[in-house]
């Protein structure tokens, strides 16, 4: 089946530490998205990438770094610059052509502890 | 010029009722609108989905009514379900480009 596979589906970081989520997805789609969704509240983005080895800082970026090495996986690295970074955060991708929607995965809740 | 409003932030419904959530947006470049449930704890999942040459789409219960000129667009779920509760986002978007709404909790009541 086709998707989006985020990994861990929790994270617990210690003050000061660096953490990567998982993003891997088969849909070939070539942009790809990192939201973080706050208890109660909407969709910020983050990063988004819209071709490998390329991608574009969101409103929230400070504290946060992504890369894009393959099409098929974006990985977000949450740094000890995020002062608050508990939080879901969710990936999502898409295709380039238009009239289409976001797909996401399921999540990875960050907590610090 | 990005930003997509929505409301009611929280809608309460008696079951069989009808939920009614309503969006509007500013810039006329958006070309395609998604409707997203989420459930707590999950990722949000495509719902409906409607494209601005339509005035209305119905899948199931569900139902996108598009007003373009109004730059208006809003969700009907008909006989509202307590399975129906979740949080729904409108969104819209422009190729790549997909600008979301802060989102509805919706509550069924049995």
């Amino acid at each position: 089946d086709g998707g989006i596979t985020q990994s861990p589906k929790y994270l617990f970081r210690k003050e000061g530490q660096n953490v990567t989520l998982s993003c891997e997805q088969n849909l070939n789609h070539d942009a790809m998205y990192w939201y973080r969704q706050d208890p109660g509240q909407g969709l910020r983005l983050i990063y988004y990438s819209q071709i490998v080895n390329d991608f574009q800082k969101g409103d929230i970026a400070e504290g946060y770094s992504v890369s894009r090495e393959k099409k098929e996986s974006f990985p977000l690295t949450v740094t000890s610059a995020q002062k608050n970074p508990t939080a879901f955060y969710l990936c999502a991708s898409s295709t380039q052509r238009g009239n289409t929607e976001a797909f996401f995965g399921q999540g990875t809740r960050l907590t610090v502890v | 010029q990005q930003q997509v409003k929505q409301s009611p932030q929280s809608l309460i419904v008696q079951k069989g009722g009808i939920s009614i959530i309503n969006c509007a947006y500013e810039n006329t470049a958006f070309d395609y609108f998604p409707w997203y449930q989420q459930f707590p704890g999950k990722g949000p999942a495509l719902l409906i989905a409607i494209r601005p040459d339509v005035s209305e789409k119905k899948e199931g219960r569900f139902t996108i009514s598009f007003n373009k000129s109004a730059k208006q667009f809003s969700l009907h779920i008909m006989d509202s379900q307590p399975g129906d509760s979740a949080t729904y986002f409108c969104a819209a978007s422009y190729g790549q480009n997909f600008v979301f709404g802060p989102g509805t909790r919706l509550s069924v009541l049995p």
